[in-house]
């Protein structure tokens, strides 16, 4: 079946570090998404994909790196993370003929 | 700027009854509609769309919305709601650029009282 797989499921980490978060998608789907999730905000974009090698910049992208070595693989990647960036953060993929998406399950990032 | 606006935050209902979750948007061009549901502690999950055609579409589980261009609306209803249907609904908008970029609402946490 096809899907979109997150890891980790949930991260702790301290502020400063860097953080990566892995995105895999069997839809073979070209765009790919990095959302983050608060309270008050709903989903906001972060960074998107339209295929291998693409990166682009959403609504909220700094402080975030993005990249897409494959088809499959989207990674988020927070070279110095704050306390700011906890939130969860959901991958999504999409067909660019189509506008339905689909969710990974999200990773509950928490900076201490 | 496209916004996209759900009016309530919270909803809550009897199981049986109906309800209609609300959402508005701004854009002027061609867009696409589309709902998503979120039960707790899970991703999103795609409910139903709109581009063109009969404005009132179904989707899975009894669900259905209606775009209406006059109100730049879209809002979902359900006919009877079960306890399972509890759940945080989010409207999403697309502009039709090609990209496929969705920008979505804040979300209505459905709420359904057994």
């Amino acid at each position: 079946e096809a899907a979109v797989t997150q890891s980790p499921r949930n991260k702790v980490a301290v502020t400063g570090g860097k953080v990566t978060l892995s995105c895999n998608q069997t839809n073979n789907h070209n765009n790919m998404y990095w959302y983050r999730q608060d309270t008050g905000h709903g989903l906001r974009l972060i960074h998107y994909s339209y295929g291998a090698g693409s990166t682009e910049k959403g609504d909220i992208p700094d402080g975030y790196k993005a990249s897409r070595p494959s088809q499959e693989n989207f990674s988020l990647i927070l070279e110095l993370a704050t306390p700011s960036q906890t939130s969860v953060y959901f991958c999504a993929s999409g067909d660019a003929g189509g506008f339905d998406y689909t969710f990974g399950s999200g990773t509950r990032l928490l900076v201490i | 700027t496209q916004t996209v606006s759900q009016s309530d935050a919270h909803v809550t209902v009897f199981e049986g009854d109906s309800v209609e979750l609300r959402c508005n948007y701004s854009y002027g061009g061609s867009i696409y509609l589309s709902w998503y549901i979120q039960h707790h502690g899970r991703g999103l999950q795609f409910l139903l769309k709109y581009y063109s055609g009969n404005p009132v579409v179904q989707g899975v589980n009894g669900f259905e919305a209606e775009f209406s261009k006059s109100d730049s609306s879209f809002h979902l209803r359900k006919a009877s709601v079960h306890w399972s249907d509890s759940a945080v609904y989010f409207c999403a908008v697309s502009p039709n650029t090609g990209y496929q970029n969705f920008y979505f609402g804040k979300g209505t946490s459905l709420t359904v009282i057994p």
